[in-house]
């Protein structure tokens, strides 16, 4: 496609409940990051694949989040035992190299945990 | 640790008025900085990417400048239309975090007919 992806647009989860969300990265794009977004706030920093390869999950807030990108391409960012803090919407970001090309964002998933 | 800041939180300026945003970060050692919008209930869309060792780049009606040693980005947008009346964001990118951007909390910018 076009632009990045990301599916669904919209997701309500009970307290406790498993989710995955998804992104297609713009074909060809090396790099992709996942972003989580609260109210009023910039986005920040979750983790980042270059490939297939996680190399930097340092922003997952616990355990609970996990991230793959399997065959280098479509990536499923999994929330387990979700709970009211998670509610945020959650971008993800993919560009063409590692090294500091432009980011472009998909229109991301808003979670509410309820 | 890199902070980003972003001044005013929100701005109303009058249709036809040249508008300014900052961005300042703490942490020189950058690689670039982006400016992106972000339309209510959507995602980011990016606006000008400067890398750290240009001054300024333009697209349009919108300018960017860097300086990196003192920490500092001014996005300027000519002519204001109410069209742009959105939240603009700057992140910047680390040279010691590659996959990492660092973004400001943005400015809400409304303009009025």
């Amino acid at each position: 496609g076009a632009g990045v992806s990301q599916s669904p647009r919209y997701k309500v989860a009970k307290r406790g409940q498993d989710v995955a969300l998804r992104c297609d990265p713009i074909s060809g794009h090396v790099s992709l990051f996942w972003y989580q977004q609260a109210l009023g706030q910039g986005p920040e920093f979750l983790t980042y694949f270059q490939n297939e390869a996680q190399l930097d999950k340092s922003g997952l807030p616990s355990d609970r989040f996990f991230a793959e990108r399997p065959e280098g391409s479509v990536s499923t960012l999994k929330i387990q035992r979700t709970q009211q803090e998670d509610s945020a919407v959650y971008l993800c970001a993919s560009s063409l190299e590692d090294r500091g090309l432009e980011a472009f964002f998909g229109q991301g998933t808003r979670l509410t945990v309820v | 640790k890199q902070e980003v800041t972003q001044i005013p939180a929100a701005l109303s300026v009058p249709e036809g008025e040249n508008l300014v945003l900052n961005c300042s970060f703490t942490d020189s050692a950058i690689y670039n900085l982006q400016w992106f919008r972000q339309d209510p209930g959507k995602g980011l869309t990016s606006l000008l990417l400067i890398q750290s060792s240009q001054r300024e780049q333009t697209s349009g009606r919108l300018n960017a400048s860097l300086d990196k040693s003192s920490g500092r980005s001014t996005l300027y947008i000519a002519a204001s239309q109410p069209g742009d009346s959105a939240t603009y964001l700057c992140a910047v990118r680390g040279t010691d975090s590659w996959g990492k951007l660092q973004f400001g909390a943005g400015t809400q910018v409304v303009v009025t007919p």
